[in-house]
């Protein structure tokens, strides 16, 4: 059965320090990947999703960036945080085509 | 751009009362609706779909062109179904679902 896992589950950051959050998926092969940001009062806002390695969209301008080393592995980055970085980062993942997402249990990020 | 408007952040019933988590979308296309929930220290998850035409857990959402809405409704609320409740949107195939901002359901007794 597929499965997903983020990490680390919690961090807490100083401004300006650099960020990467890990996203991995088993069992299953060239999935759709996407990480969504939920912070209060703002809902669930996507980020960035892949289709493929190497293969990045991203939906708002913003302070973070997302890479797709492999096909089943996606990092999302920043090389300095902001105060408004602050939030639960969610990654997902869709099999190619399909309209259902699986998240993982999230990352909950703060900056201080 | 499309949109998803979840009108309320809170909604808050009695135990056996009826349930009506309001959804309005703006698109002028055909979209896939689809409610997520997220119980508490739970991952989110898939509650149900427009296209599935499903019950899940005893709620039901259908779509209407016209009001360009996808409510979820309950008859009967129980207390298990206090979650965070989210309505989403794909607007065309390999895109990725746009979210509401979520509407918080507490069902007490």
């Amino acid at each position: 059965s597929q499965t997903i896992h983020q990490w680390p589950a919690t961090l807490v950051q100083p401004v300006g320090s650099p960020l990467s959050l890990e996203c991995t998926v088993e069992g299953t092969s060239n999935p759709n990947l996407y990480w969504y940001r939920q912070a209060a009062g703002r809902g669930l806002q996507l980020l960035f999703y892949s289709v493929g390695i190497g293969q990045i969209s991203s939906e708002v301008p913003q302070n973070l960036s997302a890479s797709r080393p492999q096909d089943r592995q996606f990092i999302l980055s920043s090389k300095k945080l902001l105060l408004s970085d602050s939030g639960f980062y969610l990654c997902a993942w869709s099999l190619p085509g399909a309209n259902v997402l699986t998240f993982g249990a999230g990352s909950r990020l703060t900056v201080l | 751009a499309q949109r998803v408007t979840q009108p309320e952040k809170l909604l808050s019933v009695f135990k056996g009362a009826p349930v009506e988590l309001k959804c309005n979308y703006s698109y002028s296309g055909s979209p896939e609706l689809f409610w997520y929930v997220q119980y508490s220290r739970q991952r989110l998850q898939l509650l149900l779909r427009h296209i599935s035409r499903e019950s899940i857990k005893g709620f039901t959402a259908d779509l209407n062109k016209g009001e360009t809405s996808f409510h979820l409704k309950k008859p009967f609320a129980q207390e298990e179904d206090s979650a965070m409740y989210y309505c989403a949107l794909r607007y065309q195939a390999g895109t990725a679902l746009i979210f509401g901002k979520g509407t918080t359901l507490s069902v007490s007794s």
